[in-house]
């Protein structure tokens, strides 16, 4: 069966902070793995998209890793803002059976002064 | 710049009632998603479609309907709610390829009483 498991579940970090969130997925075939930042009340918004043959991509603070051997993801957020604080998924996109997307059930971070 | 726009927003239903999400999406995308998401639970896909006039069951089908008459609109109905459809309801809309981004609206929420 698909899946995409994330850890933590929950963490709190102070302002300033960095902090590193998992992914492992179980998907197949794997077509291309992103990570959204979900605010309270909103819906995804997609932060990076890594394909099989990328290891990390940035954008601003935010490194995503690939390793596409042992199906692992990161995402490392670098001095965290109090706008970081949100739910943060992982969502694996595979191909075959109408291109659906499983996703993991979120880290939710929440950044205090 | 709409993107992809659900209404309603907020509904309350009485158990035994019906009613009808619409998801309306301006960018032309040929696919379409409607997913629940529930606390503790990663969003679950309810119903798709990967074109107009096509739909397909998702993971958590039962007790929901689906029509896609055109392109840019896939509804989402509830024939008789259930207290088990309490749930914040996501559509969302992405266009062909594999590694293309997946769109969020900003979500229903329901609660059925």
């Amino acid at each position: 069966k698909n899946q995409v498991e994330q850890s933590p579940q929950s963490l709190i970090i102070l302002e300033g902070k960095n902090c590193t969130l998992q992914c492992n997925y179980t998907v197949s075939p794997f077509s291309n793995l992103r990570w959204y930042k979900q605010d309270t009340g909103r819906g995804p918004v997609s932060l990076t998209i890594m394909t099989f043959s990328e290891n990390t991509k940035s954008n601003g603070r935010y490194t995503a890793t690939l390793d596409a051997d042992t199906k692992q993801s990161s995402l490392h957020i670098t001095a965290s803002q109090l706008s970081d604080s949100a739910s943060y998924i992982c969502v694996v996109y595979y191909t075959g059976g109408g291109n659906k997307l499983t996703f993991g059930t979120g880290t939710q971070l929440k950044v205090e002064l | 710049n709409a993107g992809v726009t659900q209404t309603p927003k907020f509904r309350v239903l009485k158990t035994g009632q019906s009613m009808t999400l619409l998801c309306a999406q301006d960018m032309n995308h040929e696919y379409m998603y409607w997913y629940r998401q529930d606390p503790g639970m990663g969003l679950r896909l309810i119903h798709y479609s990967v074109g107009e006039g096509t739909t397909a069951k998702g993971e958590v089908p039962d007790g929901y309907n689906v029509s896609r008459l055109k392109k840019q609109n896939f509804l989402l109905g509830l024939e008789s709610a259930a207290p088990s459809q309490t749930s914040v309801y996501f559509c969302a809309s992405r266009d062909t390829g594999g590694n293309t981004e997946a769109f969020f609206g900003q979500g229903t929420r329901l609660t059925v009483v």
